[in-house]
């Protein structure tokens, strides 16, 4: 069965205090995995695509990467503006189109 | 372009009562999906469609009913309402499950809606 699992559930952090998440996944052929983050009150906002092991990207702060197993997303320098429920998803070759998500972690950065 | 939208943003039923959730999407994208987003379960598909005039299940169908008559619309119903329905309901797009950069999906900003 296709599942996805992050972890930490939440982190706190403080203002400049760099980390990860992570993000293991089991999927039967996997055609992608996505990040999204989640502001309070709104609907989840595309991040990230990543294809294969070994790709990485970048967008200001924030770097996913990922191997055959799971992705991290690494947060460098946070800023109280990064606070989100950040969500990792994966598309399988067999299930055209659906993303199976993982329960997010909720990241929490203080000045 | 609005990108994708929802009606209603809120909205309180009674048990046993009806309603429509409408999605609307300018991005002329091939496929639609409508999630519901509860604590601690994540996000969790009900129902998608791949193209105009299809639909198919998702993980959580029951309970729910949906259509897709045009291309940008697509439509999420409730035909009678139940306490365990109470939610966030999210509805996205993406232009198509087959390629590489195009598969991602771009989501709504959600209803949530309270059945009593």
């Amino acid at each position: 069965e296709d599942q996805v699992t992050q972890s930490p559930e939440a982190l706190r952090l403080q203002e400049g205090e760099s980390s990860s998440l992570n993000c293991s996944y089991t999927v039967s052929g996997l055609r992608g995995l996505f990040w999204y983050r989640q502001d309070p009150g709104k609907g989840p906002e595309f991040l990230f695509t990543l294809y294969s092991a070994g790709e990485e990207k970048e967008k200001e702060r924030l770097k996913a990467t990922l191997t055959k197993k799971e992705s991290f997303l690494h947060i460098t320098a946070p800023k109280p503006e990064d606070s989100a429920t950040y969500l990792c998803a994966v598309q399988a070759a067999s299930n055209t189109g659906k993303l199976i998500f993982g329960q997010g972690t909720t990241l929490q950065v203080k000045p | 372009n609005a990108g994708v939208t929802q009606t209603p943003k809120f909205r309180v039923l009674k048990t046993g009562q009806s309603m429509t959730l409408l999605c609307a999407q300018d991005m002329n994208h091939e496929y639609m999906y409508w999630y519901r987003q509860d604590p601690g379960m994540g996000l969790r598909l009900i129902h998608y469609s791949v193209g105009e005039g299809t639909t198919a299940k998702g993980e959580v169908p029951d309970g729910y009913n949906v259509s897709r008559l045009k291309k940008q619309n697509f439509l999420l119903g409730l035909e009678s309402a139940a306490p365990s329905q109470t939610s966030v309901y999210f509805c996205a797009s993406s232009y198509g499950a087959s390629g590489g950069w195009k598969n991602e999906q771009f989501f709504g900003p959600g209803t949530r809606l309270t059945v009593l």
